[in-house]
């Protein structure tokens, strides 16, 4: 049974500081993804990515995966309050999204 | 832009009684699913189906059913709504190597 798993479950962190959010997986797959989600709101894609190695960069926010490792990092660099919010990882199995329980991002001036 | 659209974004049910929660895409996806979302515990799949009368269980199918009579629509029946039952519902069409497109999703409260 694939399992997903996020760390930290929050984290409260101060504007223009940088932190990583991790995301395991328990089984093999290429396949991962980032999603953001605002209170009350829905979610929205943040990243793809579908390979060993695979970086992606948007903004303030960096996203790589190691499939050897089963390990997805989110890197938030230097803070902002607008990057507050819930950030869910996705592990694809057999066309279907396994999510990890979220982590909830707060940023303070 | 896909457009995964529900019918309602709150839903206030009284316990025993039969809910419907309806969802509709525009892109003629096959693939739809249904997920629930609690604090703490992330997304978890209720039901997903591949076509037109098709549906597969998900993780937690245990009091839900689904219907899908045509390929834009998929609905999610709680046969008779329990207080365990109040939550956040999403729905989402997804294809392999892409990502999923979320319904602006359904709180639904059972008394």
């Amino acid at each position: 049974e694939l399992k997903v798993e996020q760390n930290p479950l929050f984290l409260s962190m101060q504007e223009g500081k940088n932190y990583t959010i991790y995301c395991n997986y328990s089984t093999t797959s290429d396949r991962l993804y980032w999603y953001r989600q605002d209170p009350g709101k829905s979610l929205e894609s943040l990243f793809v990515l579908l390979s060993n190695g695979a970086v992606k960069q948007e903004g303030r926010l960096m996203a790589s995966l190691d499939t050897k490792a089963r390990l997805s990092t989110l890197h938030i660099t230097a803070a902002v309050h607008d990057l507050s919010a819930t950030y869910f990882c996705a592990v694809e199995r057999t066309d279907k999204l396994i999510f990890g329980t979220g982590t909830r991002l707060q940023v303070f001036p | 832009d896909v457009k995964v659209t529900q019918s309602s974004r709150y839903l206030v049910k009284r316990t025993g009684e039969k809910v419907f929660l309806e969802c509709v895409q525009d892109m003629d996806h096959e693939n739809m699913f249904w997920y629930r979302q609690d604090p703490g515990l992330g997304l978890r799949l209720i039901y997903f189906s591949y076509d037109v009368k098709m549906k597969e269980k998900g993780d937690i199918p245990e009091g839900y059913s689904v219907s899908r009579e045509k390929k834009e629509r998929f609905s999610l029946i709680l046969e008779s709504a329990s207080t365990n039952q109040t939550s956040m519902y999403l729905c989402a069409t997804h294809l392999v190597n892409t990502e999923a497109f979320f319904g602006q999703g359904t709180r639904l409260t059972v008394v």
